[in-house]
This record gives structure tokens, C-alpha cells and sequence, in this order.
């Protein structure tokens, strides 16, 4: 079992529209939960960070569930600048590095 | 300040040759660290490093080397170049430490044929 598994989509979604990514992780230890995203051909970059209380930027909402393991994603009112790839990641064990998920695709279609 | 920098953009090597891989920071990180990225396979850490002087291995570290003599650099070495080792390499970096947000460089494309 991966230790962070992603649905890989892709998601089509309209301009608009509301999509929402989850993401499970194993290592019930993981401290840390991150959103990245990957443009195509791209380096990774902070979306923004998970804490277990929810959290919210813009248009963007990220929930933990420490119990059920799994973390999400709401984006509402897609843009076209939206479409990339989200990567879920967590801290991995000792907290030596970070876990990436193998990314969930969205692409926004006008 | 221009982050994280890697070099070259694009490599293509012959099997078995040896080649390194560039990477340096300018905000004073302590903690830096090299991925490869291959298709439906998601980042996987190669090496990592604490500090100056201080390196470990990653999940996928065969094949690979590394050093850190300054807290700016840390270069990634190819000993042997094999085929499987075709990926996009990410060179990152952390003010916090490996369990916090990182930086990443732009990556290198390296084929082996």
C-alpha cells in the first residue's frame, strides 16, 4: 500500500465549478500535511498548509481527519489558472522528509 | 534571492557514464534534499541533508551520491548512469527541517540511454 495514495483523475471540471480532491495517508505518526501543485513540465509549489482545525485561502479549503487518516481539498468557483496537478503530502517518518502523494490532474475547461 | 537553482535544465548521458547534478540555495537552509519524479510514481526522496557536513539516504538512494560542504550547495552525483535512472530530478530546500514546507528548484530532465 502506498503510503499517501491520491485518486489520479483527471477532474473536468467547467469554469465555476466546485471540485474536491481527497487524499489517505498510512502513517498514522505524520505531524505534517501540505497541498502542493504541480504546473506541467513544473517544479512543485505550496498551495498551502493542512491544520487540524480546517483551514481556508481564497477559494481554497483544506480538512484533515487524523482518525480516518485522509485529507482534502475543496476548490470552489474553478478557474482556468486552476488546471495542474495537486499534490497531497505529509511528513514522513522520523519527520526527515515529506511523502507526495502521485497527484490528483484537474483540468478547467471554459 | 533566487531560491533554489539547478543545473543543467536537460541531460542526456550513455549508459554508464557518471555526471552531477547541481543544486544551491540562497536562503540560508539548513536542510536541502534531492527527489526524482517519474510518471504515476509521485517525488521519491533520494538524499537528504541536515546540515553542512551531515547527509543521509532517502528512500531510493542506490546509484547515487552526495555531499554538502556548505550549507549553499548540494550536488548530486551519478555514479554509473543506467536507463532506469531516466526522471526528472528536484533539488528542495526547508528553513524548518524535513517535516516542513520545502522549496524546490526547477528540476533537471536527465535521459540515459
Amino acid at each position: 500500500r502506498k503510503e499517501v495514495e491520491q485518486d489520479p483523475g483527471p477532474f473536468n471540471v467547467p469554469e465555476g465549478a466546485t471540485v474536491a480532491f481527497n487524499c489517505t495517508y498510512s502513517n498514522s505518526a505524520s505531524q505534517s500535511f501540505f497541498w502542493y501543485r504541480q504546473d506541467c513540465r513544473k517544479e512543485p509549489k505550496l498551495l498551502m498548509s493542512v491544520y487540524s482545525s480546517g483551514n481556508e485561502d481564497g477559494r481554497f479549503t483544506a480538512q484533515l481527519n487524523r482518525a480516518s487518516q485522509y485529507i482534502s481539498l475543496l476548490i470552489r468557483d474553478s478557474k482556468l489558472s486552476d488546471s495542474a496537478t495537486y499534490l497531497c503530502v505529509v511528513s514522513g517518518t522520523g519527520r526527515r522528509a515529506l511523502t507526495f502523494g502521485s497527484g490528483t490532474r484537474l483540468q478547467v475547461q471554459p | 534571492n533566487a531560491g533554489v537553482t539547478q543545473t543543467p535544465k536537460f541531460q542526456v548521458l550513455k549508459t554508464g557514464q557518471s555526471m552531477t547534478l547541481q543544486c544551491a540555495q540562497d536562503m540560508n537552509h539548513e536542510y536541502m534534499s534531492w527527489y526524482r519524479q517519474d510518471p504515476g510514481m509521485g517525488l521519491r526522496l533520494i538524499h537528504y541533508s541536515v546540515g553542512a557536513g551531515i547527509t543521509d539516504q532517502g528512500e531510493v538512494p542506490n546509484g547515487y551520491n552526495v555531499s554538502r560542504s556548505t550549507t549553499e550547495d548540494f550536488p548530486l552525483r551519478l555514479l554509473s548512469a543506467a536507463p532506469s535512472q531516466t526522471s526528472v530530478y528536484f533539488c528542495a530546500s526547508s528553513a524548518g527541517g524535513g517535516a516542513y514546507e520545502q522549496y524546490f528548484g526547477p528540476g533537471t530532465r536527465l535521459t540515459v540511454t
